[in-house]
């Protein structure tokens, strides 16, 4: 099955600064992939996601490239702010063999803190 | 987005008691739901995966017969905790999808705390 590494467990960097997330993969038929952020006792909520067939994606301070041959691919946050603080997590899509349906694998996580 | 709510957010348990948590998609048929098990800053560990009208499949590790899970419907997944003993204790939470290969929405997730 799929097996997603994600690191580094733990980030802290200053308010302005970047930071970036960097996942594995191990199946090369995985071909969706998208980032979560969670705050504590919340949900999961999707913040990006980038298809196989796609080398980067940006969506205002938020950027995620893919790099299929590698089968890796990470998270970049822009000019940070305090309110980023949260888990986030990488994931990928991969269709379970065999059956009509994929599921989701996720990365460890990470625990971003973005000091004032 | 989609909205897939998750009840009750919140319960206790006495040890050897079962606990039902449902987990609804509101405003679209979901082929498929999942379910999570998150501990304390950890990763969410997927326990199994339902379809609606079939048996779930259940990930390596996970009992079934103690986790009992029912798709009754294409809005309507229930996870049953059954013989609730402490070590069941963590953080439960569904997801669901519309489609293959798209993304997943996440109920709010379900704090079962077992005395």
């Amino acid at each position: 099955g799929e097996n997603v590494e994600q690191h580094p467990s733990t980030l802290s960097v200053q308010e302005g600064d970047s930071a970036v997330i960097k996942c594995t993969y191990s199946d090369s038929a995985s071909n969706y992939f998208p980032w979560y952020k969670q705050e504590l006792g919340k949900r999961p909520q999707l913040i990006i996601d980038i298809r196989s067939n796609v080398g980067e994606k940006k969506d205002q301070r938020i950027a995620v490239t893919l790099n299929k041959t590698a089968k890796h691919f990470s998270l970049h946050i822009t000019e940070t702010q305090p309110e980023d603080s949260a888990v986030y997590f990488c994931a990928a899509y991969s269709n379970a063999g065999g059956t009509s349906y994929g599921k989701l694998t996720f990365g460890q996580g990470t625990i971003l803190t973005v000091h004032p | 987005g989609a909205v897939v709510s998750q009840h009750p957010s919140r319960v206790i348990c006495k040890s050897g008691t079962s606990v039902k948590i449902e987990c609804r998609s509101l405003d679209f048929q979901a082929t498929t739901m999942f379910w999570y098990r998150q501990f304390p800053k950890q990763s969410l560990m997927l326990m199994a995966t339902s379809n609606e009208g079939s048996k779930a499949t259940y990930e390596q590790g996970v009992e079934k017969d103690k986790f009992l899970i029912n798709h009754a419907s294409l809005t309507l997944s229930t996870l049953t905790v059954t013989s609730a003993h402490p070590e069941d204790s963590s953080f439960y939470i569904c997801s669901a999808t519309r489609d293959m290969n798209t993304e997943a929405f996440f109920g709010q997730g379900t704090r079962l705390t077992v005395v």
